[in-house]
């Protein structure tokens, strides 16, 4: 199927640093779709954007759609430790039924 | 609404057993999918259904089965569990007509070992 990159693999912070993980993508994007999953939990839907150029915000959340629809990104202003967590992008596949994840991100947030 | 729901939440199993690993959802949704996550390495689809009776096969399909004779339940079976198969398993359903364009929701998984 068609993946999606996602970079970092891992990063680790300071709290109150700002952190951002990217999402792309070689084909055009008809939605992307943002999961949180904490350690030890299961993914948890965060946001799908849809438009090129969109941008969202849930508090110190913002993601952000590309202008060609081929990328997204996550930026979250001064972490907290209840940031952390694996952040996975997802793409449309399988017909508009399923979708891709990409292999995530990994926050790891030091107080 | 208790969402979805997976049974067991662990197990160990010994090559060559077999075992069915059970998901429901109470949110009369029509889209439900069974993925593997393994460290590092993202989800992948396993089995997906877009309604009762049918079903198809995912990215990683090899090794098991699966069976939709419900909207609620959407079990998913390994015939002759081999350690490649330890992982952990999600259920998660979605209710849009188009499920990839629809929120889904996860099960809280369940830890496979096969040894």
């Amino acid at each position: 199927g068609q993946q999606v990159m996602q970079i970092p693999q891992y990063q680790h912070v300071q709290e109150g640093e700002d952190f951002t993980t990217y999402c792309n993508s070689s084909t055009t994007l008809s939605n992307i779709q943002w999961y949180k999953q904490r350690p030890g939990g299961h993914p948890v839907f965060l946001i799908q954007l849809v438009k090129s150029g969109e941008v969202k915000k849930q508090k110190r959340l913002t993601f952000q759609f590309g202008e060609a629809k081929k990328n997204s990104s996550l930026h979250i202003t001064a972490t907290q430790t209840t940031d952390v967590g694996t952040y996975f992008c997802a793409r449309l596949s399988g017909g508009y039924s399923t979708l891709t994840f990409g292999k995530g991100t990994m926050l790891l947030v030091s107080p | 609404n208790a969402g979805v729901t997976q049974t067991p939440k662990f197990r160990i199993l010994k090559i060559g057993q077999s075992m069915t690993l059970q998901c429901a959802q109470d949110m009369n949704h029509n889209y439900m999918y069974w993925y593997r996550q393994d460290p590092g390495m993202g989800l992948k689809l396993i089995y997906y259904s877009v309604g009762a009776g049918i079903t198809d096969k995912g990215e990683v399909p090899n090794g098991y089965n699966v069976s939709r004779s419900t909207t609620e339940d959407f079990p998913l079976r390994l015939e002759l569990a081999a350690p490649s198969q330890t992982s952990v398993y999600f259920c998660a359903s979605s209710s849009s007509r188009s499920g990839g364009t629809d929120t889904q929701y996860f099960g809280p998984g369940t830890r496979l070992t096969v040894l």
